[in-house]
């Protein structure tokens, strides 16, 4: 079946760096990535939607300053938080689509950061 | 907007019996797709199994089985024949419209006692 890979799988960096997130479809061409947000025992919170080679859209609220998402290829989708701060702490969870999504959606394990 | 909701924020079945989590969806759409997941501890999203909106008969795949009802904008999910490594959470999600966004519901905890 359809597999993405998600890397790192857990990531500590000190307040003020940029933390990069790696999402890769391994076995078909994601046209749609979804970035997500999730905080314990509370449901995904979508964050921003990403085509191949346009920008990406970001849910109302999400700083896209902040967040930056890059969608190259029909493989790769990173998203990459700026100036962390510890309040960015939390687990972010990718998911992709081969363009028709009502044929299903596959996540990444997902990525625990913690701004120390 | 298009929204679910999940009135159950637990639930706990006994191993071996039948439970059903309950999700209503609100939306204007008529074409639309349903998802029923399940994150284990891992939290890795698991799909459990998928309805398509102009498709009347219910979607199963093995001791999962959801009761659809278009006109109620109900989507409930029936597990038989529990098992241990059902615990979990469960989220009912909805997509539709031209940007294939999942929009989700806040989630129904699962127990399972042995």
């Amino acid at each position: 079946g359809a597999v993405v890979s998600q890397h790192p799988s857990r990531v500590i960096c000190k307040s003020g760096t940029s933390v990069k997130i790696e999402c890769r479809s391994l076995d078909f061409q994601a046209t749609t990535m979804f970035w997500y947000r999730q905080f314990p025992k509370q449901s995904l919170m979508l964050m921003a939607t990403s085509n191949e080679g346009s920008k990406a859209t970001y849910e109302q609220g999400v700083e896209k300053d902040k967040f930056l998402i890059n969608h190259a290829s029909l493989t790769l989708s990173t998203l990459t938080v700026t100036s962390a701060h510890p309040e960015d702490s939390s687990f972010y969870i990718c998911s992709a689509t081969p363009g028709l999504g009502f044929y299903g959606y596959t996540f990444g394990s997902g990525t625990r950061l913690t701004v120390v | 907007a298009q929204t679910v909701t999940q009135s159950q924020p637990e639930m706990s079945v006994q191993e071996a019996e039948t439970v059903t989590l309950s999700c209503t969806y609100d939306t204007s759409e008529s074409d639309y797709y349903l998802f029923w997941y399940k994150q284990p501890p891992s939290r890795q999203m698991i799909l459990v199994i998928r309805q398509e909106a102009y498709k009347q008969q219910n979607a199963t795949e093995n001791r999962f089985s959801v009761n659809f009802q278009k006109a109620a904008k109900s989507f409930s999910l029936k597990i038989s024949d529990s098992q241990l490594g059902d615990a979990a959470m469960y989220f009912c999600a909805y997509s539709g419209g031209s940007n294939y966004k999942l929009t989700f519901g806040k989630g129904t905890l699962l127990t399972v006692n042995p």
